[in-house]
């Protein structure tokens, strides 16, 4: 069984369109994020949501717009793709939030063209 | 503001030899310290972590790390290593003071072991 799922694994679309990932865990965690992995493998946090409740967010545009309808859920909504969205953007979650070990997904590979 | 480096883009080692994979940080208070290992195409995979007690913490795969509080450094070490180690390996920092619950991940550092 996979703990930390997403899907798409591979998106491609055109400049301006709207697009979104799922992302679900089965691990029973309080806690999911989003990363962002950029072209040179650098990896930065967007999001991250406990128990339902937005707890981070890191100057990320607001064309990004993340959704946990449930604990075991978390999406990423993104408005008006551009070119500099293209990257890897990897869900993950852990038991708490006070720095608990991450399980991340395999990660989805948007590109915008 | 925390901070993490990883002074080395691309560390190469033979094959059954020991490896160091650096790591130095920068935050206040006493940090949470994670190695995360990458394969091509996948996510990240957790191999150690250290919260308070031995400097010495031993992970996954045989790997381990040595904490440094003087040095604020904590550097990933394998005695012995193998081909399938090769991948990309990051080291991240949760604060654990100013209820800040943001982790910062180093840039990664691609180990290549050859055969």
């Amino acid at each position: 069984d996979t703990a930390v799922s997403q899907t798409p694994k591979y998106l491609v679309t055109q400049m301006g369109n709207d697009k979104s990932i799922k992302c679900e865990q089965n691990l029973g965690h309080d806690t999911m994020y989003w990363y962002k992995q950029d072209s040179k493998k650098f990896l930065k946090i967007m999001f991250s949501y406990n128990n339902k409740e937005l707890i981070i967010n890191e100057t990320v545009p607001n064309r990004f717009s993340p959704k946990s309808p449930d604990k075991a859920h978390l999406n990423l909504h993104i408005n008006s793709l551009e070119l500099g969205d293209s990257a890897v953007y990897f869900c993950a979650s852990s038991p708490g939030a006070g720095g608990d070990t991450q399980y991340f997904g395999p990660g989805t590979r948007l590109t915008v063209l | 503001a925390q901070s993490v480096a990883q002074p080395e883009d691309q560390v190469n080692v033979a094959e059954g030899n020991p490896l160091t994979v650096k790591c130095t940080y920068s935050v206040s208070g006493n940090p949470y310290l994670f190695w995360y290992v990458q394969y091509p195409n996948r996510g990240l995979q957790f191999l150690l972590k250290y919260i308070t007690g031995d400097n010495l913490v031993k992970g996954s795969y045989g790997f381990e790390a040595e904490f440094n509080k003087s040095q604020t450094s904590f550097h990933l070490k394998k005695p012995s290593a193998l081909v399938s180690d090769s991948a990309l390996y990051f080291c991240a920092v949760y604060p654990t003071s100013g209820g800040s619950y943001i982790p910062t991940f180093g840039r990664g550092t691609s180990l290549i072991v050859h055969p």
